[in-house]
């Protein structure tokens, strides 16, 4: 069965700094993979996906990730830290059918 | 579109009781999903269904059911409430299939007493 491990369950970083956020995924076929954001009390938005193609893909708010099938991992990556990225952020993957498997999140904090 | 919306915003239930919680989407949408929000455990999928009139078990399940009457609207009903089923839950729609981003609702705070 596929499963998502997000290495870090708090992250901080200073802004302007490089944010990286780990994901490792476990399939046994090609698998289908996201990231998405939560802000306090909302519900979760994508921030990007890679289904096939590029595996470098990029998405909203300057964030991208990439698909390195050789390390199983899609870490999610940002140059420079803004105050506004402060939020949980989720990795998922799908595999088969309908079941998509989220991690089990990394909260962002945002230093001044 | 008000996209994904959710009654109620928060309940408070004593073990027991029933509830059901709506979700409605705008945006024809054929697939939608019930998940359920747990600190350190991520999302997990309760239910979810492919179309109207259907509706099919994910994850976890237990101490559910599901109605899917209508294509823009689906209900988790708790037909007896108990303390581990205090969570967060979020409804989600995708226009189909495993690669569809999946839309989600701002959720619904449950607390079972």
């Amino acid at each position: 069965a596929q499963s998502v491990t997000q290495l870090g369950s708090h992250v901080s970083v200073s802004e302007g700094a490089l944010v990286l956020l780990r994901c490792n995924y476990s399939s046994s076929v090609p698998p289908y993979l996201f990231w998405y954001v939560q802000y306090p009390n909302q519900g979760l938005q994508l921030l990007l996906k890679y289904t096939t193609g590029a595996t470098l893909v990029k998405g909203i708010n300057g964030f991208e990730a990439e698909f390195k099938k050789s390390e199983t991992s899609f870490h999610l990556t940002k140059p420079s830290a803004h105050m506004s990225d402060a939020a949980e952020y989720f990795c998922a993957v799908s595999v088969f059918g309908n079941d998509m498997r989220f991690g089990a999140g990394t909260r962002l904090t945002v230093k001044p | 579109n008000a996209g994904v919306t959710q009654t109620p915003k928060f309940r408070v239930l004593k073990t027991g009781q029933s509830m059901t919680l709506l979700c409605a989407q705008d945006m024809n949408h054929e697939y939608m999903y019930w998940y359920r929000q747990d600190p350190g455990m991520g999302l997990r999928l309760i239910h979810y269904s492919v179309g109207e009139g259907t509706t099919a078990k994910g994850e976890v399940p237990d101490g559910y059911n599901v109605s899917r009457l209508k294509k823009q609207n689906f209900l988790l009903g708790l037909e007896s409430a108990a303390p581990s089923q205090t969570s967060v839950y979020f409804c989600a729609s995708s226009p189909s299939g495993r690669r569809e981003t999946q839309y989600f609702g701002p959720g619904t705070r449950l607390l079972v007493l």
